[in-house]
């Protein structure tokens, strides 16, 4: 079974904190995204990546980044934590049409 | 911005009832239709994708897509309490790697 592991279940920042969510997959693949997910509005795509050190701006980049220096993991960075950017953060990996997603990461900026 | 419509629901069925959940999309492009399940506190995990017009069938799961219409559904009969979930519509269009979703469908089957 494909695994994808988010680091952290739960966790509170402060506004102004540089802030990492670390993602890990198992299977090779080659793809890799971050959604976050908000009541009402679903998943909604800020950063994808295609291979190591390759990245793409998905819908919603902005406060965020991203860094993949191995295929095996992708990590989605807020520079500047925002009590906006409180949600769910999904990472998914890709193999061929199908998104297998980690458990996620429920963010609170306070 | 490509656009994924559902309703939020809650959709209440009886156990045993057939659910139908609906899903509209804004882009003529799209290629491929998914439709994903989430129980809540899990994250989504993919139940059925069709790509091509009419119905695609795997065991008590239906996936309709009409393309005319930009409308793709998922029928789920004999539902059972454990298909209580919100049902996430997903599509992609000419980039592959790009995944649209929709906000959910909530169903709620009652024993």
């Amino acid at each position: 079974d494909v695994k994808v592991t988010q680091s952290s279940r739960y966790l509170v920042k402060r506004t102004g904190e540089k802030v990492f969510l670390e993602c890990v997959q198992d299977m090779d693949h080659e793809n890799m995204f971050w959604y976050r997910q908000d009541p009402g509005l679903g998943l909604r795509l800020i950063y994808f990546s295609y291979d190591v050190k390759m990245k793409e701006k998905g819908d919603i980049p902005e406060g965020y980044s991203v860094s993949r220096e191995k295929k095996e993991r992708f990590s989605l960075i807020l520079e500047s934590a925002s009590t906006n950017q409180t949600s769910m953060y999904l990472c998914a990996s890709q193999r061929n049409e199908k998104l297998f997603f980690g458990s996620g990461t429920q963010l609170s900026v306070l | 911005q490509k656009e994924v419509e559902q309703n939020s629901g809650p959709l209440s069925v009886p156990e045993g009832a057939i659910a139908s959940l609906n899903c509209t999309y804004s882009d003529r492009g799209s290629q491929s239709f998914f439709w994903y399940r989430q129980y809540s506190g899990k994250s989504p995990e993919l139940i059925m994708f069709i790509y091509s017009n009419g119905d695609k069938e795997d065991g008590r799961f239906t996936a309709q897509l009409n393309k005319a219409s930009q409308y793709v559904s998922l029928l789920i009969r004999d539902s059972q309490p454990s298909d209580s979930a919100t049902y996430l519509c997903a599509v992609n269009g000419d980039n592959f790697n790009k995944f649209y979703f929709g906000s959910g469908t909530k169903l709620n089957v009652k024993p």
